[in-house]
């Protein structure tokens, strides 16, 4: 299958402080891509989709001057947590859209665990 | 009501076992079904991709989709303890639209 690769795998921050998680489509170019959330034992929370040279469409309830998303290439979307607060820690999972001949998979990266103190 | 319902579980199987998963939805605008299994700390990773409804198998997995009944299953054949996993169902209208989580199946395979 196609590869989604996220960096870093996981950051251990202070409060107030930033965080740039990067996602990037290894093998394939990827308009679209979905940034999500994970809290333990409970099911992927979409946060924002993110669209190649356009502005993130950020779901309901969460803050986009928080949670900054930047799609500067077909290849690469990043996600700045600003300000983080203890209760921002979480798993964050970056996804890609890869389109061919029609169908549209979705490809997940491996995750980044976010812990902040 | 939620737009896709999978039980979480948790599901315990002897290993060789048949495990049947399930996951029930309610719009019916849905055209692409998947599956994903993840293991704890690790994302997602996509196992079964099926476009309406019919079968679709790969070696001992096998995906349903009954768009009538708004029904999708996914069948493992011989699970192994390696299968012990969460077991996501998504769906999505299609295209670059969003996918729709269910909560996810957490399966344990024991030996």
């Amino acid at each position: 299958g196609a590869v989604v690769s996220q960096h870093p795998s996981r950051v251990i921050c202070k409060s107030g402080t930033s965080v740039k998680i990067e996602c990037r489509s290894l093998d394939f170019q990827a308009t679209t891509m979905f940034w999500y959330r994970q809290f333990p034992k409970q099911s992927l929370m979409l946060m924002a989709t993110s669209n190649e040279g356009s502005k993130a469409t950020y779901e309901q309830g969460v803050e986009k001057d928080k949670f900054l998303i930047n799609h500067a290439s077909l290849t690469l979307s990043t996600l700045t947590v600003t300000s983080a607060h203890p209760e921002d820690s979480s798993f964050y999972i970056c996804s890609a859209i890869r389109e061919d001949r029609g169908s549209y998979e979705q490809y997940f990266g491996p995750g980044t665990r976010l812990t902040v103190t | 009501q939620k737009e896709v319902e999978q039980d979480p579980g948790p599901l315990s199987v002897p290993e060789g076992a048949i495990v049947s998963l399930n996951c029930t939805y309610s719009n019916s605008a849905f055209q692409y079904f998947m599956w994903y299994r993840q293991y704890s700390r690790k994302g997602p990773e996509l196992l079964m991709y099926t476009y309406s409804s019919g079968n679709k198998e790969d070696g001992r997995f096998t995906a349903q989709v009954d768009k009538s009944s708004k029904y999708i299953s996914l069948f493992i054949r011989d699970s192994q303890p390696s299968d012990s996993a969460t077991y996501l169902c998504a769906m999505s209208a299609g295209g670059y639209n969003k996918l729709i989580f269910g909560a996810g199946t957490r399966l344990a395979v024991h030996p």
